[in-house]
């Protein structure tokens, strides 16, 4: 079945570093490909998505593109703040949207 | 736009007793809501896709006399954890969706704790 496998966490970075977080995907069919961040406490913010092949999604100086060579769509931001500390799941749903499928998430903690 | 809010946003209950947590669709019509369960430092599992009008699809493993869903009207689905236990101590977030779109909007979830 369907899958999403993210890079284990913790990530620790100092504010202003690069971030990467890696997310690779197993899908039959043309899935959407999606990141989302909790922040302590809180439900899932949708942070950026992608729908096709190629395609670009970007929010918030994060970016992640939607390779279906590789079957990837990894998270970057090129200078973390310590306000993006929190959990960032990496999911991919079907064209409809019925079925949404996460990854384990990772852990950003962003020092100052 | 598209704001799902829940509430309570926590909840602590005695061991026997029963909680109802709510879901709700502030500014569009959810043809779709989803409940999903979330364990300390784990990902999201699915517990049950309801459609307005209809009973709940429950994922397996999922007890559904353990865990009603009802979703009686376009804005509202409601989680009731019947009978609960310690082990049902959990952080619970509700989803939603429209029929057109391509993604759910999720809820800020409840922490349940029962004692």
């Amino acid at each position: 079945g369907d899958s999403v496998t993210q890079m284990e966490g913790p990530v620790t970075l100092s504010e202003e570093a690069f971030l990467t977080i890696n997310c690779t995907y197993t899908a039959t069919g043309y899935p959407s490909l999606f990141w989302y961040v909790q922040y302590p406490g809180e439900g899932l913010q949708l942070l950026l998505k992608a729908t096709k092949a190629d395609d670009k999604g970007s929010n918030k100086g994060f970016e992640a593109t939607y390779r279906k060579e590789t079957t990837s769509f990894h998270l970057e931001k090129g200078s973390v703040q310590v306000s993006d500390s929190a959990v960032y799941f990496c999911a991919l749903s079907d064209r409809g949207g019925f079925k949404t499928i996460f990854g384990a998430g990772t852990r950003l903690f962003v020092k100052a | 736009g598209a704001v799902v809010s829940q509430h309570p946003s926590w909840v602590i209950c005695k061991s026997g007793t029963s909680v109802k947590i709510e879901c709700r669709s502030l500014d569009f019509q959810a043809t779709t809501m989803f409940w999903y369960r979330q364990f300390p430092k784990q990902s999201l599992m699915l517990m049950a896709t309801s459609n307005e009008g209809s009973k709940a699809t429950y994922e397996q493993g999922v007890e559904k006399d353990k865990f009603l869903i009802n979703h009686a009207s376009l804005t509202l689905s409601t989680l009731t954890v019947t009978s609960a236990h310690p082990e049902d101590s959990s952080f619970y977030i509700c989803s939603a969706r429209w029929t057109e779109a391509d993604t759910q909007y999720f809820g800020p979830g409840t922490r349940l704790t029962v004692l």
